[in-house]
């Protein structure tokens, strides 16, 4: 009951950025879009959300078309340590956030 | 704590034993929530806890499922009888009040599960 789209899997450079896209064309006017990302055998970790309103915090950069139907999530220097499944997710209701399959992100040296 | 914290990190148990799983949420978080994530897969919803109320347990699989919450704090998962099928990562995360609409979850590291 995911309401996001993502490719299954990317790989990036390690030093350049990587782009993470995300289809959302569902949403509605007041839902957030949220990314998480889980590294292999931990809990999944918060990166960033937004409404309509490019974001950007310590880690990555939100930016979300004008229409809200899609978003990239943007990590600007990837190392190693960034490798981990990327998941976008808009949710079900206020309390809900649904985990799809997620992208597998692999940074290569 | 500083995080969310979950004990075990590891139980092996036999088919047909009872388990029961822990978590302690960030202080002052009163949504709690149980997710579980079998081999290679995503995230599956369990149930969540706004305070000591569970108004959203339709994730728990069977009747062999509970899970309480005390004190508006620790949250105990309890599988009876386990079975192969219940052998998973068991994860558990918190939120502060106010709802997802601008809030974000915080994951514990997770229960790793083997029924043998």
């Amino acid at each position: 009951d995911a309401k996001t789209t993502q490719p299954p899997s990317m790989d990036c450079a390690e030093g350049r950025a990587a782009n993470l896209p995300c289809n959302h064309s569902t949403i509605s006017g007041n839902e957030y879009v949220y990314w998480y990302r889980q590294i292999h055998s931990q809990g999944p970790q918060y990166i960033i959300h937004g409404l309509k309103n490019n974001e950007t915090n310590e880690m990555a950069s939100l930016i979300i078309t004008e229409d809200r139907k899609s978003s990239t999530l943007i990590l600007p220097h990837a190392t190693l340590r960034d490798t981990a499944v990327y998941y976008c997710i808009v949710p079900i209701n206020d309390y809900k956030l649904s985990f799809g399959a997620g992208t597998t992100v692999t940074v290569r040296a | 704590g500083a995080g969310v914290s979950q004990s075990p990190s590891n139980k092996v148990t036999e088919k047909g034993k009872d388990v029961e799983l822990r978590c302690d949420p960030i202080s002052g978080h009163t949504a709690l929530y149980w997710y579980r994530q079998s081999l290679g897969q995503g995230l599956e919803f369990l149930i969540y806890f706004q305070g000591n109320s569970a108004p959203d347990k339709s994730g728990l699989p069977s009747d062999r499922f509970s899970a309480e919450r005390t004190g508006g704090s620790v949250s105990t998962l309890t599988i009876q009888r386990t079975q192969q099928e219940d052998s998973a990562v068991y994860l558990c995360a918190s939120s502060a009040p106010w709802g997802l609409a601008n809030e974000k979850l915080f994951f514990g590291s997770g229960t790793q599960l083997s029924v043998l």
